[in-house]
């Protein structure tokens, strides 16, 4: 079964500053990747997604990511963050139509 | 358009009661799961409707939880009777028609429930 991992629990960062939440999948022969974002006192909503194609993959908001196949990576990125940033970031995949969530990011965006 | 909405936002029962989640998919939208959050723990994925037909279950608990969708419109899930690890957020999510396994998914705000 897919899988995906994401090491860092909670990422603090001071505004402006830029960020990298990683995400790591299991080998598969085909992968669709997800990274959604849950706002307090929110449901979850799509960030990006990545089917195939290009590997670099522009989401909502600044965000971005890149599939990386021989690193089984994709790491979300944004080069300059916002208060209002501030959220649990989960990255996804696509296992038998259902999503596999990793155990999420806390991001923490200081002033 | 109007998003998934999920009734209650909070639940709070005590140990052996009953309840019922309800989620109302986008509109349209023929499929419909369920996804549970445990506290501290990752979302995990408890069932999966297309239209009124359960496609896939293998995420449910045991046999204390019951979803149903009649009419292929809203869902409701029952916890019958509630435990205390039975806790945590739970998330309904909606898509649209087709056996495309791409196709996003989006998703309610969640109803937390906590059983004491």
């Amino acid at each position: 079964a897919q899988s995906v991992t994401q090491l860092d629990s909670q990422v603090p960062v001071f505004e402006e500053a830029p960020v990298e939440l990683r995400c790591n999948y299991s080998s598969s022969v085909s992968v669709y990747l997800f990274w959604y974002v849950q706002y307090p006192n929110q449901g979850l909503q799509l960030l990006l997604k990545y089917l195939s194609g290009s590997t670099l993959v522009k989401g909502i908001n600044g965000f971005e990511a890149e599939f990386n196949k021989s690193q089984t990576s994709f790491h979300l990125r944004k080069p300059s963050v916002h208060i209002s940033d501030t959220a649990e970031y989960f990255c996804a995949v696509i296992s038998f139509q259902k999503l596999v969530f990793g155990t999420g990011t806390r991001l923490l965006v200081s002033p | 358009e109007a998003g998934v909405t999920q009734f209650p936002s909070h639940s709070v029962i005590e140990k052996g009661q009953t309840v019922t989640l309800r989620c109302d998919p986008i509109s349209g939208h023929d499929n419909l799961y369920w996804y549970r959050r445990v506290m501290g723990k990752e979302i995990k994925f408890l069932l999966h409707f297309v239209k009124e037909s359960k496609q896939d279950e293998s995420g449910m608990p045991n046999n204390r939880f019951l979803a149903e969708r009649t009419g292929g419109t809203y869902s409701t899930l029952k916890v019958q009777p509630a435990e205390l690890e039975d806790s945590g957020v739970y998330f309904c999510a909606s898509s649209r028609s087709g056996g495309v396994i791409t196709e996003t998914q989006y998703f309610g705000p969640g109803t937390r429930l906590l059983v004491l």
